[in-house]
């Protein structure tokens, strides 16, 4: 089955800093790919939209300067939270639908990775 | 809101037992997907059912779908401790939004 890899899957940085997440679709081509957050015991938030070359599409309040997403090529989506304040962590999850399975709109999903900014 | 919204929010069983959740959703739809979250992980694809189907069936799962009704089951039979999860259902053609989900806790 199709396979999306996510990381890092745990990080801890400092507030003011700014931490990247690589998402990558390792046996296909992701026609779009989606960044979610996830506070504790809640579900997922849709955060935005990102077409291969083209720029994301954000969810309503979502501050697209504070959540940079970059989708270069058809297999890689990057989520940098820029100056990251404590309020900014929590667990991010990317997924991907893939060009062969879309019309199923089957979403395949990273691991999550779970920012923690002290 | 064109999300599914799942019921119950949480479910308590014992090993063995059957679970089963429910989804409504509001929009039309081409089919409707079940996902599973462990804990801290991401959500895995459990089944899909069409908008032309009624039932599907996949080990121990088991979906239902009632477009008049604008809602779906997914039974899971002969619960085990590893089924402890949340579970989503999702519509697609919501735009990606999921619903709360259902947090299923099996008891050893």
């Amino acid at each position: 089955g199709a396979v999306v890899s996510q990381h890092p899957s745990r990080v801890i940085c400092k507030s003011g800093t700014s931490v990247k997440i690589e998402c990558r679709s390792l046996d296909f081509q992701a026609t779009t790919m989606f960044w979610y957050r996830q506070f504790p015991k809640q579900s997922l938030m849709l955060m935005a939209t990102s077409n291969e070359g083209s720029k994301a599409t954000y969810e309503q309040g979502v501050e697209k300067d504070k959540f940079l997403i970059n989708h270069a090529s058809l297999t890689l989506s990057t989520l940098t939270v820029t100056s990251a304040h404590p309020e900014d962590s929590s667990f991010y999850i990317c997924s991907a639908t893939d060009r062969g399975a879309f019309h199923t709109g089957e979403l395949f999903f990273g691991e999550g990775s779970r920012l923690t900014v002290l | 809101s064109q999300q599914g919204e799942e019921d119950p929010q949480a479910l308590s069983i014992q090993e063995g037992e059957n679970a089963t959740m429910n989804c409504s959703y509001k929009t039309s739809i081409n089919n409707l997907q079940w996902y599973r979250q462990n804990s801290g992980r991401g959500l895995v694809h459990l089944i899909l059912i069409r908008s032309n189907e009624r039932e599907k069936h996949s080990g121990r799962l088991r979906v239902t779908l009632d477009t008049s009704k604008k809602s779906s089951s997914l039974l899971i039979t002969a619960s085990r401790a590893a089924d402890t999860a949340s579970y989503f259902c999702y519509n697609y053609g919501q735009n990606f939004v999921f619903g709360p989900g259902t947090r299923l806790s099996v008891l050893p």
